[in-house]
């Protein structure tokens, strides 16, 4: 099945400054790669998504990387503000179903 | 995410009972699912569902069990042989397999 490995797992930036996070998978049968943010107590939201046939998507000051021959893809947050900070999770998916990481704790400083 | 609730958004659980949780969509999809989130962890698959009446094994289905008698409906039960089942427990939808998940709010389940 598919493996999601994902870091750093906690991350500490100013604020100003920009986030990156980094996710690898193992099946190259995946296709599609959401990110979610999950703030304390609440339920994960999406934020950003892409798809194997796109190398990169932007969102105002979200974008994500997809590299499929290397099989990894990244998360980019740009101008990061307090409100930012929360658990980010990666995920693949094949089989019908998605596999997630592990999650990177983002710590905006102010 | 607004179609999908989950009730209750906490439930206690004492030795040897089994205890269900409820998961409701109106966003007519045809995919659900059941995760578990332990404290600064994860989401682990549970069970899910591709149509109705149909379920898989997620990777942690030992302990559980679910039914998907209608479209708009995936309950999970938590049985007595679950024996560490504190944790915060999520359920999710989606149009298809390889699409965007949608969350509930999420249940947590202790232990007395």
């Amino acid at each position: 099945g598919e493996n999601v490995e994902q870091h750093p797992s906690t991350l500490s930036v100013q604020e100003g400054d920009s986030a990156v996070i980094k996710c690898t998978y193992s099946d190259s049968a995946s296709n599609y790669f959401p990110w979610y943010k999950q703030e304390l107590g609440k339920r994960p939201q999406l934020i950003i998504d892409i798809r194997s046939n796109v190398g990169e998507k932007k969102d105002q000051r979200i974008a994500v990387t997809l590299n499929k021959t290397a099989k990894h893809f990244s998360l980019h947050i740009t101008e990061t503000q307090p409100e930012d900070s929360a658990v980010y999770f990666c995920a693949a998916s094949s089989e019908e179903k998605l596999t997630f990481g592990t999650g990177t704790r983002l710590t905006i400083i102010p | 995410d607004g179609g999908i609730t989950q009730s209750p958004k906490y439930l206690f659980r004492k030795e040897g009972q089994n205890v269900t949780l409820s998961c409701e969509q109106n966003l007519n999809h045809d995919a659900m699912y059941w995760y578990r989130q332990d404290p600064g962890q994860g989401l682990r698959l549970i069970y899910y569902s591709q149509i109705v009446n149909d379920f898989q094994k997620g990777d942690i289905a030992e302990g559980y069990s679910v039914s998907r008698e209608k479209k708009e409906s995936f309950p999970l039960t938590v049985t007595s042989a679950q024996k560490n089942p504190t944790a915060f427990y999520l359920c999710a939808s989606s149009p298809g397999g390889r699409e965007t998940q949608y969350f509930g709010p999420g249940t947590r389940l202790l232990v007395l």
